[in-house]
């Protein structure tokens, strides 16, 4: 089935720590984006991919980093220059650039100590 | 820039009442507008989106919205709530969310 799969889903990491997060996709889409989900705050967009090898910074992208290989691939690095890296990051895709249905992945929650 | 508001945090139902989820938005043109929602922990999952057209769109769960051009709303209905209906729900222009209602559902 087609879909998209983010890795680990739990993730505990010491302060300090460069973490990435995998989100792999097989529905052959275009677009590609991160969100930080942080309770009360709803979905906040880290990063956004609408092509291979081009991406573009979301509202809160400092102390992330992305890359976009590969139009399966979009893996996010939390560094340690996020100040408040302790959160729930969900992957989504949408099929092509101008916008349309957004499909998630299941999330990854990472705990820094 | 494009926003997103969604003026309740948090609503209260019985079992069987009816619901309404509102959704303001700021956009230049005509928005592709989303109702998602969310289960404790889970990815999200598309109830439905309205891109033109009818302004009354159907979606999963027996849940419907409508579009208001002059309000620049998008507020979501459901005449009869059941209990498996608590979650999260957020609405969307485009990739631009908004910060969520969660509903709780009284049996």
């Amino acid at each position: 089935d087609g879909g998209i799969t983010q890795s680990p889903k739990y993730l505990f990491r010491k302060e300090g720590q460069n973490v990435t997060l995998s989100c792999e996709q097989n529905l052959n889409h275009d677009a590609m984006y991160w969100y930080r989900q942080d309770p009360g705050q709803g979905l906040r967009l880290i990063y956004y991919s609408q092509i291979v090898n081009d991406f573009q910074k979301g509202d809160i992208a400092e102390g992330y980093s992305v890359s976009r290989e590969k139009k399966e691939s979009f893996p996010l690095t939390v560094t340690s220059a996020q100040k408040n890296p302790t959160a729930f990051y969900l992957c989504a895709s949408t099929r092509d650039r101008a916008g349309g249905e957004l499909f998630f992945g299941e999330g990854s929650r990472l705990t820094v100590l | 820039a494009q926003s997103v508001t969604q003026p309740d945090i948090h609503i209260t139902v019985s079992e069987g009442a009816s619901l309404e989820l509102r959704c303001n938005y700021s956009y230049g043109a005509t928005p592709y507008l989303f109702w998602y929602v969310q289960s404790p922990g889970q990815g999200l999952q598309l109830l439905l989106k309205y891109f033109s057209g009818d302004t009354l769109v159907q979606g999963i769960k027996g849940f419907e919205a409508e579009f208001k051009r002059s309000q620049s709303s998008f507020n979501l209905r459901k005449p009869s709530v059941h209990w498996s209906d608590a979650a999260e729900y957020f609405c969307a222009v485009e990739y631009i969310f908004g910060t969520g209602t969660r509903l709780k559902v009284l049996a």
